[in-house]
């Protein structure tokens, strides 16, 4: 199976702050790599897919980039509506694996 | 607008096998190239991909479960179904199932269903 490897697994900061989470892959997956956002007691919610393409109806505040084996989410400008759990989920091979998730907490 | 919807025992027991349904609303497992997903997340873990069943009706099985796991597609009912037997308490978890979309490179789950809290105990 395809490791991924997240960090930090957690991180506090405010309101208006830049946030960037890493996550990197055991072998290269090229860009079959997604981002999602979880909320307590919620599904998780796409963001971003292959890569860096926005999902439709999210704001552009967020992004991604990178391939092969290192990738980055980053949120320009935290929203406090964005105090959540944010996974990465590879979709280059079978068994699709996720990051085991980084918390982003109030400061 | 397409939404999915787990229902099924909250409870097994250990031994026994947990059944889930997935329903679709809002569209067809007939229409489109998707993988109807199955996922579940043990409490304050990371998630855990559990297989798919392509629109085809050809079923994909995480290894580390394919032993135990069955896949199936209901298009009359609209409605796909994961069978997961000999549970044990590390079979406890939320369960999701997903839409898989594709583009390009990618396969990525959109929307998912709420979850649904399967409690393996005595």
């Amino acid at each position: 199976d395809i490791q991924m490897t997240q960090s930090p697994s957690s991180l506090s900061a405010s309101v208006g702050d830049r946030v960037t989470i890493t996550c990197r892959a055991s072998q290269s997956i090229r860009t079959s790599l997604n981002w999602y956002q979880q909320k307590p007691g919620k599904a998780p919610k796409v963001l971003i897919y292959v890569a860096s393409s926005l999902q439709s109806g999210v704001p552009s505040r967020f992004s991604g980039s990178g391939s092969g084996t290192d990738f980055s989410f980053t949120i320009s400008s935290l929203q406090p509506e964005d105090f959540a759990t944010y996974f990465c989920q590879q979709s280059y091979a079978t068994p699709w694996t996720f990051g085991q998730g980084t918390k982003v907490e109030v400061k | 607008q397409v939404q999915l919807q787990e229902s099924g025992p909250g409870l097994v027991k250990p031994s026994q096998t947990l059944s889930l349904t997935c329903t679709l609303s809002g569209g067809s497992l007939s229409s489109g190239d998707y993988y109807w997903t199955w996922i579940r997340q043990h409490p304050g873990k990371a998630l855990e991909f559990i297989g798919y069943i392509y629109y085809d009706g050809s079923p994909y099985y995480n290894p580390s479960l394919k032993s135990r796991l069955t896949l199936s597609v209901d298009r009359s009912k609209n409605h796909f179904s994961m069978k997961l037997s000999s549970v044990t308490a590390a079979d406890t978890a939320v369960y999701y199932c997903a839409r898989g979309d594709y583009g390009g490179p990618s396969n990525w789950l959109d929307p998912w269903g709420q979850g649904t809290l399967v409690t393996v105990s005595p």
